[in-house]
Order: C-alpha cells, then sequence, then structure tokens
C-alpha cells in the first residue's frame, strides 16, 4: 500500500513552459485535493475533486488545471508557467461522505522552480 | 469566513521541555479541527482531530490537543520535547460540505539538546 504518491519529485521549468504534476493513490478514496505551500503560508488549496469526473476549485485556482478520469489519479496541469508558481505542491486523499471530516493523506510533494 | 491563526511563527524548546503551540480559529458553528506535522522534505502527517465530545483529545507521538470553545483555540501540547518532534506543525479547520480544510500559516519547532 503506496498510499499517495506524487511524480516528479522536483522540476525546473521556463517561463510559458507546460507541464503535468502526476498524483496517484492506492487507498481507493473518493476525494482528492491539490495544494501549493510557499515559505511562511500555510497550505493553499489548489482544486480538489470528489469523485472520477468532479473537480471543482478551491482558493487559488488561477492558473492551473485538473482532470479525475479515475478514482485512482488526479494529476494537476500548469498551461503557462510563472514565476508566481514556484512553490511546493502537495496532493491529498480522503474518504468522505455526508460532509465529514476524515484524515487527509498527503503524499511527498513536488518542488517546482519556474525561472 | 473561517480562517486559522498560528501566532508563533517559530518555537526553540529544550529537549525534555513541555511544549504548547497555539492555535486560534475563526468559524461560526461547532468546527471541525485538526493538526498535522511535517517533517523536513515530507509531506503533512495527522497528529489528531478534534470533532465533538471530550475536549481533551490525544494524537500520535504522545501529543494532546485542548479545544476550549470560549477562547476559539485549539492548542496542542506534549509534556516532554524530544529531539525528533522538531518539525512544522499546522492547525487547520474544516470548511464547507467538501472535506476541505483550512491551514494555518505553520509553526515551526525547533529543539536544542
Amino acid at each position: 500500500n503506496a498510499g499517495v504518491t506524487q511524480t516528479p519529485k522536483f522540476r525546473i521549468l521556463k517561463i510559458g513552459q507546460s507541464m503535468t504534476l502526476q498524483c496517484t493513490q492506492d487507498m481507493n478514496h473518493n476525494y482528492m485535493y491539490w495544494y501549493r505551500q510557499d515559505p511562511g503560508m500555510g497550505l493553499k488549496l489548489i482544486y480538489y475533486s470528489v469523485g472520477a469526473g468532479i473537480t471543482d476549485k478551491g482558493e487559488v485556482p488561477n492558473g492551473y488545471n485538473v482532470s479525475r478520469s479515475t478514482t485512482e489519479d488526479f494529476p494537476l496541469r500548469l498551461e503557462l508557467a510563472a514565476p508566481s508558481q514556484t512553490s511546493v505542491y502537495f496532493c491529498a486523499s480522503s474518504y468522505s461522505s455526508g460532509g465529514s471530516y476524515n484524515e487527509q493523506f498527503f503524499g511527498p510533494g513536488t518542488r517546482l522552480t519556474v525561472l | 469566513a473561517q480562517s486559522v491563526t498560528q501566532p508563533d511563527i517559530h518555537i526553540t524548546v529544550s529537549e525534555g521541555a513541555s511544549l504548547e503551540l497555539r492555535c486560534n480559529y475563526s468559524y461560526g458553528a461547532t468546527p471541525y479541527l485538526f493538526w498535522y506535522v511535517q517533517s523536513p522534505g515530507q509531506g503533512l502527517q495527522l497528529l489528531l482531530k478534534y470533532f465533538s465530545g471530550d475536549t481533551l483529545v490525544q494524537g500520535i507521538k504522545g501529543f494532546e490537543a485542548e479545544f476550549k470553545r470560549s477562547q476559539s483555540s485549539f492548542n496542542l501540547r506534549k509534556p516532554s520535547v524530544h529531539w525528533s518532534d522538531a518539525a512544522e506543525y499546522f492547525c487547520a479547520v474544516g470548511r464547507g460540505s467538501q472535506g476541505n480544510l483550512i491551514f494555518g500559516k505553520g509553526t515551526k519547532l525547533s529543539v536544542k539538546p
């Protein structure tokens, strides 16, 4: 049981390039989340999904896109990378039903630098 | 709007000393409250959570937290800190019906020998 895995661990992008951050969970969780973490700022929610085919915006969605075609995978797409997207990105998953709050399990993160 | 405040950015304690990390929240109803820990270069791990019931909750690694509605606080405590507790600690409150969390900005804990 690997939990939540993220690839790549590190990436350097040039301004204007695009990339996809991969996230996979093997716990059959219905909810998945993408956060970004900037120094001294805590975690900010980018997008989340409550199940395959259903996604919604979080606090800071601009410049990102997501899709959820399967329960296991929740990739995050950056279309035109900007220096402001330099951050550490965390994917998380949880099993939730009826509005309950269960533990979110976090991946190890992807450190992205845009130059 | 819901918010979480962690007043201390950085705390240093001696190994074996007691620890209290502060967390204040703003939420209209009964909050769902969490403490997570992040070791350097790692993801976040849940220490404990409060949903309802007993206001003193026990977590992993010897941590506990007390919910005080009158003070809108959910402070994290440990009686005796170990060097391995050096990490960043995040308080979070549940928001909405989708299981989303609002995180505080974190408190970095350093432990001196």
